[in-house]
């Protein structure tokens, strides 16, 4: 079936650096992407999203970028931080109102 | 508001055991979900809700079943626990489906089950 993937399943940053999570995803019928950082021992906790109709998003020091084309979605942390260190979900949707989710991707931040 | 709350936080059952996980939201929200997360990896809808009185199976429904009589409230049943149902499990919320920022899911803090 359709499904999210992430290319890279550990990612060591220094602090300060900046950060860039990848995502692919098939369903060329989505149209809502959200990145999701889960804290260890906690829920999944939102924050940031795009819908197909941009190609660009920006929040406090994330930005989420969607490539439509190559079905690539990234979000970039601006200097990085120890509060970083989580593991991040990329998500879909297509039909109805369920998010279809990747394997997740760890950060890991450097002092 | 409180958001998505969970009980309980933890739970040990042994194989046969039966449970039910609360789940309450209090954001008036339409939409309610239930997910299970192995270690190391990603969601898996169990099952989910877009109203009072109306539910459908997810991806991985078999061995759980749900209610949904209220709005703020949406139960999860395990009738004869297994090993396999060794999980987190995390409840989820979201208003109405296409809207602005509808379609954003809001989750409790969640439930470590170990089935022994």
């Amino acid at each position: 079936g359709e499904s999210v993937g992430l290319h890279l399943p550990t990612l060591s940053v220094q602090e300060g650096d900046n950060s860039i999570i990848n995502c692919a995803y098939s369903n060329s019928a989505s149209d809502y992407f959200i990145w999701y950082k889960q804290e260890s021992g906690k829920g999944p906790q939102f924050i940031i999203d795009i819908r197909s109709n941009m190609d660009k998003r920006q929040g406090q020091r994330v930005t989420v970028l969607l490539n439509k084309t190559v079905k690539h979605l990234s979000l970039q942390i601006a200097a990085t931080q120890p509060g970083d260190s989580a593991v991040y979900f990329c998500a879909e949707k297509a039909a109805g109102n369920k998010l279809t989710f990747g394997g997740g991707t760890r950060v890991l931040v450097k002092p | 508001n409180a958001g998505v709350t969970q009980t309980p936080k933890f739970r040990i059952l042994k194989i046969g055991q039966s449970m039910t996980l609360q789940c309450a939201q209090d954001m008036n929200h339409n939409y309610m979900y239930w997910y299970r997360q192995d270690p190391g990896m990603g969601l898996k809808l169990i099952y989910y809700s877009v109203g009072a009185g109306i539910t459908d199976k997810g991806e991985v429904p078999n061995g759980y079943n749900v209610s949904r009589s209220t709005t703020e409230d949406f139960p999860l049943r395990l009738e004869l626990a297994a090993p396999s149902q060794t999980s987190v499990y995390f409840c989820a919320s979201s208003s109405y489906a296409g809207t602005s920022g509808g379609d954003t899911q809001y989750f409790g803090p969640g439930t470590r089950l170990t089935v022994l």
